[in-house]
């Protein structure tokens, strides 16, 4: 089964700034089968990215997503205070479609 | 606008099995590409994905929790079950049903979640 990881556990940083956020597979994954999703405190998750790179609909371009084989990448280019929450990755496989461990955006 | 809707018991005692039932509106599991998956958060903790079916009726499992799960749909009602036997207060937690287009591979729509606590 395929582990993601995500890194950093936490990231602290302030509104306006650029977020980079990580996520690494333990095999290869198909770029089309690599989503990011956010969740706010209470409520379910978002989808944002699937894909790798494609947004979702109503997703700002703020966000975008990159990479490829067992590496890739959520970058949120300026950080808006809605947009503090936490981000999962997410592959599609066989046999699981597992989630990695999540990144926490916080206000620094 | 698509939606789903998670229902069961808040409360199961250790040793019970679970039952879950996801309703959904606004698309089909009879047409090519749909899919509906299970999948949970311990409090304070991370998504677990649980199971899916798909259009044709094939199921894919946790390897983790394989043993325990059971994930089956009625078409005409459109709806998805959940079941999990042999409950532990580790299975604490929010499960939520999801959707998944092939066409993203990725679960697009969620339920709200339901909350199940396990104790005696």
């Amino acid at each position: 089964e395929i582990v993601l990881t995500q890194s950093p556990g936490t990231l602290s940083l302030s509104p306006g700034e650029r977020a980079t956020l990580s996520c690494r597979a333990s095999q290869s994954v198909s770029s089309s089968y690599l989503a990011w999703y956010q969740q706010k405190p209470g409520q379910a998750p978002r989808l944002l990215i699937y894909g790798a790179s494609s947004r979702a609909t109503g997703i700002p371009d703020r966000f975008s997503g990159s990479g490829s084989g067992t590496d890739f990448t959520l970058t949120i280019s300026r950080l808006e205070p809605e947009d503090f929450a936490v981000y999962y990755c997410q592959q599609y496989g066989s046999p699981g479609r597992t989630f990695g461990p999540g990144t926490k955006v916080d206000i620094k | 606008q698509v939606t789903l809707r998670e229902s069961g018991p808040a409360l199961v005692k250790p040793t019970q099995t679970l039952t879950l039932t996801c309703t959904f509106s606004g698309f089909s599991l009879s047409t090519s590409g749909m899919c509906v998956s299970w999948i949970r958060q311990p409090p304070g903790k991370a998504l677990e994905w649980l199971a899916l079916i798909d259009w044709d009726d094939d199921k894919y499992y946790s390897t983790s929790l394989k043993t325990r799960l059971t994930i089956s749909k009625d078409t005409s009602k459109n709806q998805v079950v959940l079941t999990m036997t042999n409950m532990d207060p580790v299975d604490t937690a929010t499960y939520y049903c999801a959707r998944m287009d092939i066409r993203v591979y990725a679960f697009d729509i969620w339920g709200q979640g339901t909350m199940v606590t396990v104790s005696s």
